[in-house]
């Protein structure tokens, strides 16, 4: 059973568009995350949830919403797609937020968009 | 200059060899992590350290809080450890993870 799976994998559409990544995680854990890894391989925090309320919030443009019917879930919707958006996003789970001590983090594959 | 500094950005070794990837941050943190990234894509956590060191299996990882270091050693280094690998540390004034830019680490047979 994978941990922590996100679908699609791989999404290429165009300019413009509206869509959505999906992220489940079967661990039991408090706190989920959005991270963005660029073209040069750089990750960087975009969101993150600890029992479905938001905690972080990070200067990611407001096209970019995140939203978690359970604490099982954490999807990523991106209205009015740009070139700039291509790039992997990970979705990722720990045990807890705690001020740090997170305990371990269990990433998904992560999901490649491409922007046309 | 990013808050967190790893070194080498590339490394190539041969099989058997002992590795060592440093990273050194200037903010105050709750913690760090070392992460793997394999070729696919995938990442993978090794080891969450706040204090002193941990070990699993021919991984090392140390931390000297004073001096604001961790490193990540590969002992009897072996192809299959061919990844990136990316220190991530958890500030506590921005209250989330800061990553490094990663080592991209090639072992040759």
């Amino acid at each position: 059973d994978t941990a922590v799976s996100q679908t699609p994998k791989y999404l290429v559409t165009q300019m413009g568009n509206d869509k959505s990544i999906k992220c489940e995680q079967n661990l039991g854990h408090d706190t989920m995350y959005w991270y963005k890894q660029d073209s040069k391989k750089f990750l960087k925090i975009m969101f993150s949830y600890n029992n479905k309320e938001l905690i972080i919030n990070e200067t990611v443009p407001n096209r970019f919403s995140p939203k978690s019917p359970d604490k099982a879930h954490l999807n990523l919707h991106i209205n009015s797609l740009e070139l700039g958006d291509s790039a992997v996003y990970f979705c990722a789970s720990s045990p807890r937020l705690a001020g740090g001590d997170t305990g371990e983090l269990f990433f998904g594959e992560g999901s490649r968009l491409t922007v046309l | 200059k990013n808050e967190v500094e790893q070194s080498p950005q590339n490394l190539t070794a041969q099989e058997g060899e002992f590795i060592t990837i440093n990273c050194s941050y200037s903010v105050g943190i709750s913690a760090l992590h070392w992460l793997q990234q394999h070729p696919g894509g995938g990442i993978v956590s090794l080891f969450m350290l706040s204090s002193g060191k941990k070990k699993h299996g021919r991984l090392i990882a140390t931390i000297n809080i004073q001096e604001k270091h961790s490193s990540l050693h590969i002992t009897a280094s072996h192809p299959r450890d061919s990844a990136v690998y990316i220190c991530a540390v958890w500030s506590r004034s921005q209250g989330n993870l800061i990553f490094g830019k990663g080592t991209k680490l090639s072992v040759k047979p």
